[in-house]
């Protein structure tokens, strides 16, 4: 099946400092989406981008809708404790044969944020 | 409260038993879907359901049987499961490709002895 090479597996940063995290894939995408997930918990929506070159904010976050659209980063500015969690990447694909609500996941980064 | 509520929360069972998983929303959403998350893994789409009919089984082993009896309510109904099989099942569920409001269950921890 397709696949997204989300980097960097796992970070440890101190408090206050700046993340960043990358999906690469071989496929276009239509649509690029990043997700966290605590503990326990179910990934919840971060950021949605929609069209090629889009860089959309949320608070702390940004993120970019690559403009080969085969790729999309997110970066944390001033991270904090609670930033700790998974984060995921999510695509979808331009080709996704009618399913369009078919998302395909990046194996995700794994945040640890030092006080 | 994520709007999908998913029971139970932590399932163990061995490997003769059966058992269900059950996912319910009142989001509205039409669609609702079955992922398997392990470990080190990304997440794997199981099945899809959209107003109640399976539109999508990714070659998900028979020992997984989905039930969708309405648009708000879905099963996974477990039996004869494998070690391997053990994971967080999230489900999840959307307004068609609305993909905004595709919204995630908090998940089943399910531990096969």
């Amino acid at each position: 099946g397709q696949q997204l090479n989300q980097s960097p597996q796992s970070m440890f940063i101190q408090e206050g400092e700046d993340v960043s995290m990358n999906c690469t894939s071989s496929s276009i995408f239509n649509t690029w989406l990043w997700y966290k997930q605590d503990p326990g918990e179910g990934p919840v929506l971060l950021i949605a981008l929609y069209k090629a070159g889009e860089l959309t904010s949320n608070g702390r976050l940004t993120a970019q809708f690559g403009i080969t659209r085969k790729d999309s980063f997110l970066n944390i500015s001033a991270s904090i404790p609670s930033d700790v969690g998974i984060y995921f990447c999510a695509g979808q694909l331009e080709n996704s044969g009618g399913s369009n609500y078919k998302l395909t996941f990046g194996k995700g980064t794994l945040l640890t944020v030092n006080p | 409260e994520t709007g999908v509520t998913q029971t139970p929360r932590h399932l163990v069972m061995g490997m003769t038993n059966k058992k269900s998983l059950k996912c319910e929303q009142h989001l509205g959403h039409n669609a609702m879907y079955w992922y398997k998350q392990s470990a080190k893994k990304p997440l794997e789409l199981m099945f899809v359901y959209n107003f109640k009919e399976q539109t999508e089984n990714n070659s998900v082993p028979s020992r997984f049987s989905p039930e969708c009896p309405n648009s708000s309510h879905l099963f996974l109904h477990l039996h004869t499961l494998q070690p391997e099989d053990s994971a967080l099942y999230l489900c999840a569920s959307s307004r068609g490709g609305d993909l905004l409001g595709y919204t995630f269950g908090s998940g089943t921890r399910l531990t096969v002895v």
